[in-house]
């Protein structure tokens, strides 16, 4: 029963470097999305996709691309890491509509 | 922008008291509202959500939503030390093709043995 799976759990980089965050959910949900949080600041949306083959920019897309692979997984790509995006990163799923969205270990990211 | 507003705390109560989590939001738009439990370096679990207004209760928990004062509520009854952890309070609006989640940056809530 695993619900949302984030890999990896934690990765450290070198400023400029790139690296794609993984996410896989096995709820048969429409709906996948991607967050960072940062201290104080609460969770920030930076990308979704609200069906299979749509993704579109959320409230801090800057630096960031997304994938929507298929209807199971969202990556997404950090194509030249900044300090800025030190961060955890949480994917989370949800049916869509009102339903409530389900959330994955996270992935804790620090860039150097 | 679309806000929502927590006090950020840290609340303390004791043992067997009740635990009132306060949230505030902007968008009037906003049709449902949910009730993280975020542990120390753990993701946020859903404890509760609700639609409508008034009050609804699940377990020792029970949330209101006052749409017209755009207030959300989170008592905890009973609270007991296991209840220690942060608590995000989020709305769910319209914005582009789809629902989005607005989060608030949370309460910490430590319940004293």
């Amino acid at each position: 029963n695993a619900g949302v799976t984030q890999t990896p759990k934690f990765q450290v980089l070198k400023t400029g470097q790139s690296m794609t965050l993984q996410c896989a959910q096995d709820m048969n949900h429409n709906s996948m999305y991607w967050y960072r949080q940062d201290p104080g600041m609460g969770l920030r949306l930076i990308y979704y996709s609200a069906s299979e083959g749509t993704t579109d920019k959320g409230e801090v897309p800057n630096g960031y691309n997304v994938s929507r692979l298929n209807k199971r997984e969202f990556s997404l790509r950090l194509e030249s890491a900044a300090p800025s995006q030190t961060s955890v990163y949480f994917c989370a799923s949800s049916e869509g509509g009102h339903q409530p969205q389900h959330f994955g270990d996270g992935t804790r990211l620090s860039i150097l | 922008q679309k806000e929502v507003e927590q006090n950020s705390g840290p609340l303390s109560v004791p043992e067997g008291a009740i635990a009132s989590l306060n949230c505030t939001y902007s968008d009037r738009g906003s049709q449902s509202f949910f009730w993280y439990r975020q542990y120390s370096g753990k993701s946020p679990e859903l404890i509760m959500f609700i639609y409508s207004n008034g009050d609804k209760e699940d377990g020792r928990f029970t949330a209101q939503l006052n749409k017209a004062s755009q207030y959300v509520s989170l008592l905890i009854r009973d609270s007991q030390p296991s209840d220690s952890a942060t608590y995000l309070c989020a709305s769910l609006g319209v914005s582009g093709s789809a629902r989005q989640l607005t989060f608030g940056s949370g309460t910490q809530l430590t319940v004293l043995p």
